[in-house]
C-alpha cells in the first residue's frame, strides 16, 4: 500500500474488556514495530517483528499485551482485561530492514484507545 | 539504557523566521543513527531528517538542518524560512547502530505565528 495503515483509528473500552488493534505495514517492509504514546509524551517502544518472528517484546508493559504477525505482514497487537493506564494512541512503524543500518520508519496514523 | 531529552515543550517563531529546537542524548555506543520527526495534528510521524554518528558533516533537508555536536551529545534541528505548515510537534529520535527500535524524546511543541 501507500503506507501504513491503522485501525481503528478510535477505540473505546471499558476496563477489563479485551481490545484487537490492527497494523498493516507497507507492501513489503520486513520490520514492524509497534509504539505507545501516552499524552503530550515521545512514543515507546513496545515489541518488534522481522517478518512473522517477534524478536524484540522488551517494551511490553505487562502480560496483559500480545502482539503477532503470523505472516510476516498484517500484524495485531492486543491487550486483555485493558486497565485505564492503557489508555494512549498506539503507533504501529514499518521499515524495509534490508541490510542497511539506515531503514527509516514508516508510522501509521495510531488507534486511540480510551479506557473508561 | 539510551535517553534523549527535550528541554523545550514549546517553542513559537514567526513565519519567515528561522527557529532551532534542541535535543541531548545519552548513550555509551560510538555509532548510532539520529532522527528528527514531525508529527502534525493528525498525528502520522513523518521523518524530517536524519543524520548518522560517524559523519561530521551535518545532514540538510531544504529547509531543514541540524547542527550535530558528537562530543556535546547534542542534536538540533534548524528550520529556516518557518511556514505555517511547520507548526507540529518535533521528536527528536535515537537509534543504536545494532538495535532496531528507536528511542524518543519528549517531544517540542512548535507554533508558527502570522
Amino acid at each position: 500500500g501507500a503506507g501504513v495503515s491503522q485501525s481503528p483509528r478510535y477505540k473505546v473500552a471499558k476496563r477489563g474488556q479485551d481490545v484487537a488493534l490492527r497494523c498493516d505495514p507497507i507492501s513489503g517492509h520486513v520490520s514492524l514495530f509497534w509504539y505507545q504514546q501516552a499524552l503530550g509524551q515521545g512514543p515507546e517502544f513496545l515489541t518488534y517483528f522481522q517478518n512473522e518472528a517477534q524478536l524484540d517484546k522488551s517494551g511490553l508493559p505487562s502480560d496483559r499485551f500480545f502482539a503477532e504477525r503470523p505472516e510476516g505482514s498484517v500484524s495485531t497487537l492486543k491487550i486483555q482485561r485493558t486497565q485505564q493506564e492503557d489508555s494512549a494512541v498506539y503507533l504501529c512503524a514499518s521499515s524495509l530492514d534490508t541490510s542497511g543500518r539506515w531503514d527509516t520508519q514508516y508510522f501509521g496514523p495510531g488507534t486511540r484507545l480510551t479506557v473508561l | 539504557a539510551q535517553t534523549v531529552t527535550q528541554s523545550q515543550p514549546e517553542m513559537s517563531v514567526q513565519e519567515a523566521e528561522t527557529v532551532t529546537l534542541s535535543c541531548t542524548y545519552d548513550t555509551s555506543e560510538s555509532d548510532y543513527y539520529l532522527f528528527w520527526y514531525k508529527q502534525p495534528p493528525s498525528r502520522q510521524m513523518i521523518l524530517v531528517i536524519r543524520q548518522e554518528a560517524y559523519k561530521q558533516q551535518n545532514a540538510t533537508e531544504n529547509r531543514f538542518s541540524v547542527n550535530f555536536q558528537k562530543a556535546a551529545k547534542s542534536f538540533s534541528l534548524k528550520i529556516s524560512d518557518s511556514q505555517l505548515g511547520d507548526a507540529a510537534m518535533y521528536f527528536c529520535a535515537y537509534r543504536g547502530y545494532y538495535g532496531q527500535n528507536f528511542v524518543f524524546g519528549p517531544g517540542t511543541r512548535l507554533s508558527v505565528l502570522p
